[in-house]
């Protein structure tokens, strides 16, 4: 099993431009979500989705879409790429609800100049 | 709110000496627990969880964890570190519903030969 699985593993945007990270997970997990690291701040709640066609916000969604159009894939899109948003990235995913423990991805380092 | 603390940013420690990481976290109600690692470069694993039973819960390469109800913690320890287990670990904690997982900001841990 791959697991879950993140691509770009690294990103330089310009502000303003757009992109999506890709993750796909094919351990057929009900829940997946996104995480940003950032230092001394642990990590914070994106965007989550507990099954094919249900998103909903997490802790800092602004700038952030989803869409969850399959069980397998949860990308993340970035508007207008913004110097703030420079962080590094981590798709999880996990049995149902959020107790069974999450299975992480590699994470995406995005830089915004 | 819901929030975890970890008192420790950053611990420097010897090889073979004993390692105690400190986590609490604030909610009233029941809880599950876990302890996540990333090694340097990599994506975070789950080292050990807790959902009932036994407060002392043993994980992987050594690692064991030890829920105190009546005061909110779940330090994490191990006997005797190896370089090896340079590392920064993650507290986290769920109270039930829907991405209700809440992470600690990390301690970084690094281990001297």
């Amino acid at each position: 099993n791959a697991g879950v699985t993140q691509t770009p593993k690294f990103q330089v945007l310009k502000t303003g431009q757009s992109m999506t990270l890709q993750c796909a997970q094919d351990m057929n997990h009900e829940y997946m979500s996104w995480y940003r690291q950032d230092p001394g701040m642990g990590l914070r709640l994106i965007h989550y989705s507990v099954g094919a066609g249900i998103t909903d916000q997490g802790e800092v969604p602004n700038g952030y879409n989803v869409s969850r159009s399959t069980t397998e894939d949860f990308p993340l899109r970035l508007l207008s790429a913004a110097p703030s948003q420079t962080s590094v990235y981590f798709c999880a995913s996990s049995l149902r609800e959020s107790n069974y423990g999450y299975t992480f991805g590699s994470g995406t380092r995005l830089t915004v100049v | 709110a819901q929030s975890v603390s970890q008192h420790n940013h950053h611990v420097i420690l010897s090889e073979a000496a004993s390692l105690e990481l400190g986590c609490n976290y604030s909610y009233g109600g029941t809880v599950n627990l876990f302890w996540y690692v990333q090694y340097p470069g990599q994506h975070l694993q789950l080292l050990l969880k807790y959902f009932s039973g036994d407060p002392l819960v043993k994980g992987i390469k050594g690692f064991e964890a030890e829920f105190i109800k009546s005061k909110f913690s779940f330090n994490l320890r191990k006997p005797s570190v190896q370089w090896s287990d340079t590392a920064e670990y993650f507290c986290a904690f769920y109270s039930g519903g829907y991405q209700k997982v809440t992470f600690g900001t990390g301690t970084k841990l690094q281990v001297i030969p």
